[in-house]
């Protein structure tokens, strides 16, 4: 069966800090993988997805990056946090686009 | 105007109580997702949709195209059933994104 593991599940980090969260998929073969962020009070909004090994499409600008080095793996970075960047990051993957997508347990980020 | 609109944005209910939960989209979809998230954060997929109805256990799913409709039910409501559903549609085509409701907030009192 397929799972998808996140960490770490929780983080607070400075203004100003580099970050980088893991995302991994075990079970599946080439899989769609997706970054989600949830800020507080709003809705889960789409901020990466990946067809494939080093293929990356941003869904909004922003100074979080996103990178693919292996097949089940997916990585969120930034260079500097801002405080904007505080909120539930979620990892997700699926078969195919229109497909159900299932989510990692994610992780929160605090940046103070 | 959001693409996605859910109704209600919070719904309190006694144990029982028949739920139902709507989300209206205003783009053409090739699937559309009815999510759960529970308190502390995580999310799970309960339903995707693209025509007609789907039914798990106490929960199912409808969904009109023609009118850009889909409704999510509980039958026989549980203080466990306490979470945010999330009404999610993948717009497909040349401009393919997923875009989301932002969530109804339902409350089971026992």
């Amino acid at each position: 069966s397929q799972t998808i593991h996140q960490w770490p599940a929780t983080l607070v980090q400075p203004v100003g800090s580099p970050l980088s969260l893991e995302c991994t998929v075990e079970g599946t073969s080439n899989p769609n993988l997706y970054w989600y962020r949830q800020a507080a009070g709003r809705g889960l909004q789409l901020l990466f997805y990946s067809v494939g090994i080093g293929q990356i499409s941003s869904e909004v600008p922003q100074n979080l990056s996103a990178s693919r080095p292996q097949d089940r793996q997916f990585i969120l970075s930034s260079k500097k946090l801002l405080l904007s960047d505080s909120g539930f990051y979620l990892c997700a993957w699926s078969g195919g686009f229109a497909d159900t997508q299932y989510f990692g347990p994610g992780t929160r980020l605090t940046v103070l | 105007k959001n693409e996605v609109e859910q109704s209600p944005q919070n719904l309190t209910a006694q144990e029982g109580e028949f739920i139902t939960i709507n989300c209206s989209y205003s783009v053409g979809i090739s699937a559309l997702h009815w999510l759960q998230q529970h308190p502390g954060g995580g999310i799970v997929s309960l339903f995707m949709l693209s025509s007609g109805k789907k039914k798990h256990g106490r929960l199912i799913a409808t969904i009109n195209i023609q009118e850009k409709h889909s409704s999510l039910h509980i039958t026989a409501s549980h203080p466990r059933d306490s979470a945010v559903y999330i009404c999610a549609v993948r717009s497909g085509g040349r401009d393919d994104k997923i875009i989301f409701g932002k969530g109804t907030r339902l409350h089971i009192l026992p």
